[in-house]
């Protein structure tokens, strides 16, 4: 099955700080998503983004398929956007269409 | 309102008893998963469910059931439980509609003493 790596796996940073966040996988997938878990275990969808380059306020994410890798990056960090975040993908032509998740990356952002 | 809910949010339970979470949603998703979230680890796929006549076993099925009573429902049975099912539960939907972006419910904490 698909295998999903997320780097670095622990992150602190300043408010304010920029970062970027990597997630690679082996095999050609048809989905891919980024979501933040809160400290109260709610995963939050940030992007659906199987190829191309999405923005959203302060986040952006990017996807090179042909290189089975995406990178989700942060700017201008606030304390609220601690949390984990996890990528993940599937193949929906498979029989499955369930997400693989990597293990996330935590980000610890301090004011 | 949530388009993906779960009930309960919150259960504690003991060992050998019989509980069930349940999962509703108003998106008109075809595609309804339960995933099961252990601490440091992402989300592994325990039954999923393509129409109401579709179900699957996913990758650690073992000790679990589902029932698809409509479209919209979607539930997991613990038969037995036991300590090690102690986790943090979801329920997620999706659609060819949606691209088959996948949603997530708030997720239910569930505690086997």
């Amino acid at each position: 099955g698909i295998q999903v790596e997320q780097s670095p796996p622990d992150l602190i940073l300043q408010e304010g700080a920029n970062s970027t966040l990597r997630c690679n996988f082996s095999d050609s997938v048809n989905n891919l998503q980024w979501f933040h878990q809160n400290p109260w275990g709610q995963l939050i969808n940030l992007f659906y983004i199987p190829s191309g380059t999405k923005q959203n306020g302060r986040l952006s994410a990017t996807t090179v398929a042909t290189e089975r890798y995406s990178l989700l990056y942060i700017s201008s960090s606030q304390t609220t956007d601690s949390g984990v975040y996890f990528c993940a993908v599937s193949n929906y032509g498979g029989s499955q269409g369930n997400l693989i998740f990597g293990k996330g990356t935590k980000l610890s952002v301090k004011p | 309102d949530a388009d993906v809910t779960q009930t309960p949010r919150n259960r504690i339970t003991k060992t050998g008893k019989r509980i069930m979470l349940e999962c509703s949603q108003t998106k008109g998703h075809d595609r309804m998963y339960w995933y099961r979230q252990d601490p440091g680890l992402g989300l592994r796929l325990i039954y999923y469910s393509f129409d109401v006549k579709d179900i699957n076993k996913g990758e650690i099925s073992d000790g679990y059931s589902v029932s698809r009573q409509a479209q919209a429902k979607f539930s997991l049975s613990l038969e037995s439980a036991i300590p090690n099912q102690t986790a943090l539960y979801f329920c997620a939907t999706s659609d060819a509609r949606d691209g088959y972006e996948q949603y997530f419910g708030p997720g239910t904490r569930l505690t086997v003493t």
